[in-house]
């Protein structure tokens, strides 16, 4: 079935740094893939989603390019902010249908000044 | 448009006794699912509705874990008897259509602990 496997964090950066957390799925076909962000004390948020291959999905400065030669998402941001601070979770579709997500185990995100 | 809503939002009980989530989806989404974060990991789904019917309960530890989906609207997950293994936050979140890949929306959660 289909899996996901995310870089594991912390990772700590200071403010306009450039920032990168890599993704690597196994899928049958060409599912979506998507970026959640989990701020603190809250719920998931979708961040972006690419629906085919070669899309590039982008929202608040963060891109993330489907990829199938590598099978890779990473996220990308080129100048992150303090208010990025956060854990990050990669997803895509169960294999099966009915839009079943598996998350990778997430990221955790911290800016400085 | 309001968004999913979830109450609690914190719970602390002792391991055996019983406890009750609720989640309100947004209006009109006719997918609801619930998922289990444990500290640390990335969630995962305990089981999801499609209207008021399951379409997928394999996750959820059933001897303990219940779930039902009222009338096609709210849902109310409930844990009888907690184990201290079942502190996590409990997400709910809802889409408009489950068949098809679809953005979920997710509520604030419960975060449950379990002394």
């Amino acid at each position: 079935g289909n899996s996901v496997t995310q870089m594991e964090g912390p990772v700590t950066l200071s403010e306009e740094a450039f920032l990168t957390i890599n993704c690597t799925y196994t899928a049958t076909g060409y599912p979506s893939l998507f970026w959640y962000v989990q701020y603190p004390g809250e719920g998931l948020q979708l961040l972006l989603k690419a629906t085919k291959a070669d899309d590039k999905g982008s929202n608040k400065g963060f891109e993330a390019t489907y990829r199938k030669e590598t099978t890779s998402f990473h996220l990308e941001k080129g100048s992150v902010q303090v208010s990025d601070s956060a854990v990050y979770f990669c997803a895509l579709p169960l294999s099966g249908g009915y839009n079943k997500l598996i998350f990778g185990a997430g990221t955790r995100l911290a800016v400085h000044p | 448009e309001a968004g999913v809503a979830q109450s609690p939002r914190y719970k602390i009980i002792e391991k055996r006794q019983s406890v009750a989530f609720w989640c309100n989806p947004i209006s009109g989404h006719a997918t609801l699912y619930w998922y289990q974060q444990i500290l640390g990991q990335g969630p995962k789904l305990l089981i999801q509705f499609q209207n008021n019917g399951v379409v997928d309960d394999s996750q959820l530890p059933k001897d303990r874990f219940s779930a039902e989906r009222l009338k096609g609207v709210d849902s109310t997950l409930k844990i009888q008897p907690a184990k201290l293994e079942d502190s996590a936050v409990y997400l709910c979140a809802s889409s408009l259509d489950g068949v098809h890949t679809d953005t979920q929306y997710f509520g604030p959660g419960t975060r449950l602990t379990v002394l």
